[in-house]
């Protein structure tokens, strides 16, 4: 049963490049969520999606972010013009219905984001 | 705002012997959960163990449990019979429903390294 998949692993962009960030939950769950880590730093919540829906993106910047879930295909985080301070690690999690402890969030291995 | 403290950025132990990480919270919620993850070098993040706010018994999962004092707003991880593949960042997090979503609140995370 294959967990919690993200690609790229690492991913290289210059500033001012568009940044793609995929997810595809594991098999049975319907909720993902984002999460940054900037180095030495721990996870803050970015933004909350169901399919086709965003929940709660009170921690995405208003700005060149945005996320989607569509109802086939990963989960997909998009960064427009990236900055320097865009450099992180970027993890998702899915759970298979809206957490809890009965039902915790699982992650995936996070995509490193590195910009020149 | 729920925030997450861990004051201790790094600790060290010996092999076999047993350690302590503390955190402690600020919420006014009443129902809540509360976590403890584990982040190898290799970035995963590993559930290590779960809380319910209104279990009033400490969890355990083999070698780790948790000492849970909701009056206070603490929840410390204790190790014990420490083991070379427990180094790791171990994080803690905050989780309660907000309108709905579960989404997790961490800690700035321990560095906790076990020496041979």
């Amino acid at each position: 049963n294959a967990g919690v998949m993200q690609n790229p692993r690492h991913l290289v962009r210059r500033r001012g490049q568009e940044a793609r960030l995929r997810c595809s939950p594991m098999k049975g769950h319907s909720h993902v969520y984002w999460y940054r880590q900037l180095p030495e730093e721990g996870l803050k919540f970015m933004v909350y999606l169901q399919k086709e829906n965003i929940i709660d993106e009170s921690g995405m910047p208003k700005e060149r972010f945005s996320a989607e879930f569509p109802k086939e295909g990963p989960s997909i985080l998009r960064i427009q013009q990236v900055v320097r301070g865009d450099s992180a690690a970027y993890f998702c999690a899915s759970s298979y219905a809206t957490g809890g402890v009965s039902q915790p969030q699982h992650f995936g291995d996070g995509t490193r984001l590195s910009i020149l | 705002a729920q925030t997450v403290t861990q004051s201790q950025p790094e600790m060290s132990v010996q092999e076999a012997e047993t350690v302590t990480l503390s955190c402690t919270y600020d919420t006014s919620e009443n129902n809540y959960y509360l976590f403890w993850y584990k982040q190898p070098p290799s970035r995963q993040m590993i559930l290590v163990i779960r809380q319910e706010a209104y279990k009033q018994q400490n969890a355990t999962e083999n070698r780790f449990s948790v000492n849970f004092q909701k009056a206070a707003k603490s929840f410390s991880l204790k190790i014990s019979d420490s083991q070379l593949g427990d180094t790791a960042m171990y994080f803690c997090a905050f989780m309660k429903i907000t309108s709905g979503t579960y989404k997790y609140i961490f800690g700035t995370g321990t560095r906790l390294k076990v020496l041979a």
